[in-house]
């Protein structure tokens, strides 16, 4: 079946650190890749959309220049959070697509705990 | 919002018993998704039934749609103590609903 990896899958660092998370899509090429974030016990929440080689789109609310998402290769995308704060607390999951119609496929997530 | 909606939020059932879950959603789709998620880990994705579909099967799953109620459900049967997780519906515009957390006792 199909695997995505996301790295790493904790993070523990003090504010004002940037923070790289990866996700790839390693036995398919991912057309679309998602970020989610999701708080305990609560649903995933989008953050944005990312298509291979073009810009990400970001759903409301969620500041662009704070999540970096860059889609360099249609097996890699990465979401970078800029000077991270206590409040960017949350676990992060990626997941890739081969299209609307297609089910995602999920990394296992990045727990991302700011001091 | 285009989120659906899962009941019940929390159900406990006996390991043997059936699970019926319930997902509702606010706009037209041409597919509706099921993904199960153990804690503090990614989403598996179960089962993906189309607009044109009524019912669909994989296994001990089943899954139905009504796009007139915008209404589905899943039902997990016979269940174990392993299919203990959440499980979440999804739209293809890849929103989740708020999920139903599925405890099994053995």
């Amino acid at each position: 079946g199909a695997v995505v990896s996301q790295h790493p899958s904790r993070v523990i660092c003090k504010s004002g650190t940037s923070v790289k998370i990866e996700c790839r899509s390693l036995d398919f090429q991912a057309t679309t890749m998602f970020w989610y974030r999701q708080f305990p016990k609560q649903s995933l929440m989008l953050m944005a959309t990312s298509n291979e080689g073009s810009k990400a789109t970001y759903e409301q609310g969620v500041e662009k220049d704070k999540f970096l998402i860059n889609h360099a290769s249609l097996t890699l995308s990465t979401l970078t959070v800029t000077s991270a704060h206590p409040e960017d607390s949350s676990f992060y999951i990626c997941s890739a697509s081969q299209g609307v119609d297609q089910p995602q496929h999920f990394g296992d997530g990045t727990r991302l705990s700011i001091l | 919002s285009q989120q659906g909606e899962e009941d019940p939020q929390a159900l406990s059932i006996q390991e043997g018993e059936n699970a019926t879950m319930n997902c509702s959603y606010k706009t037209s789709i041409n597919n509706l998704q099921w993904y199960r998620q153990n804690s503090g880990r990614g989403l598996v994705h179960l089962i993906l039934i189309r607009s044109n579909e009524r019912e669909k099967h994989s296994g001990r799953l089943r899954v139905t749609l009504d796009t007139s109620k915008k209404s589905s459900s899943l039902l997990i049967t016979a269940s174990r103590a392993a299919d203990t997780a959440s499980y979440f519906c999804a739209t293809p515009q890849f929103y989740f609903g708020t999920g139903t957390s599925l405890t099994v006792i053995p």
